[in-house]
């Protein structure tokens, strides 16, 4: 149990455009869903937390208006990654919690997005 | 702020030796202790954890002890195989934040036949 998939895998962008990063808990309620950014060889950094129904909460450094969150159902979180320029290329990685009634987070795959 | 520090990698160790993952913590009040593993190509997975001072968290021959006075909360397991080869990340969750995870940077681990 406690199943996150990620779509897409990866994808590769013009410089530009957008593109949108889905998260979804296959089995169970996610209350609460984070997003993170890995850079090659270093750890996680968490971007935002976002709680169904609410604005997400951004941690600092993150533009949010270039990073939007959308959290708009109990299985469903979403992240567009706005006017995608090639230093927004890495690996991007969601995460959710509220299995189990817990605050444990179950981690998704991740999606690699590179911006050309 | 709070922080977590982990031992630089890449460790490579050979099948069967002794292995320990140093993590050391910075953190205001008792937060919970985590290790999570990344096998190649595969999202984290938690491997265990500890939510109090001295509790020790177990999984998989892998074990940590939650040390308040040192701050630290090492990985060890006494006989590594090829098939623990993966990044091991340790992680804090600071208390009555929701869940927020804080990681070190991970340590790559290779363990050769």
């Amino acid at each position: 149990g406690a199943v996150v998939s990620q779509h897409p895998s990866w994808v590769i962008c013009k410089s530009g455009t957008s593109v949108k990063i889905e998260c979804r808990s296959l089995d169970f309620q996610a209350t609460t869903m984070f997003w993170y950014r890995q850079f090659p060889k270093q750890s996680l950094m968490l971007m935002a937390t976002s709680n169904e129904g609410s604005k997400a909460t951004y941690e600092q450094g993150v533009e949010k208006d270039k990073f939007l969150i959308n959290h708009a159902s109990l299985t469903l979180s979403t992240l567009t990654v706005t006017s995608a320029h090639p230093e927004d290329s890495s690996f991007y990685i969601c995460s959710a919690s509220g299995a189990y009634g817990s605050y444990e987070q179950y981690f998704g795959p991740g999606t690699r997005l590179t911006v050309t | 702020g709070d922080s977590v520090t982990q031992m630089e990698g890449p460790v490579t160790l050979s099948e069967e030796a002794f292995l320990t993952i140093n993590c050391t913590y910075t953190a205001t009040g008792y937060p919970s202790l985590f290790w999570y593993v990344q096998y190649p190509g595969e999202g984290l997975q938690l491997l265990l954890k500890a939510t109090k001072a001295d509790d020790k968290g177990s999984n998989k021959g892998f074990e940590a002890t939650y040390r308040k006075e040192t701050t630290s909360f090492h990985l060890e397991k006494g006989s590594v195989q090829v098939s623990d080869s993966a990044v091991y990340f340790c992680a804090l969750s600071p208390n009555n934040q929701g869940g927020k995870l804080i990681f070190g940077q991970g340590t790559e681990l290779s363990v050769k036949p």
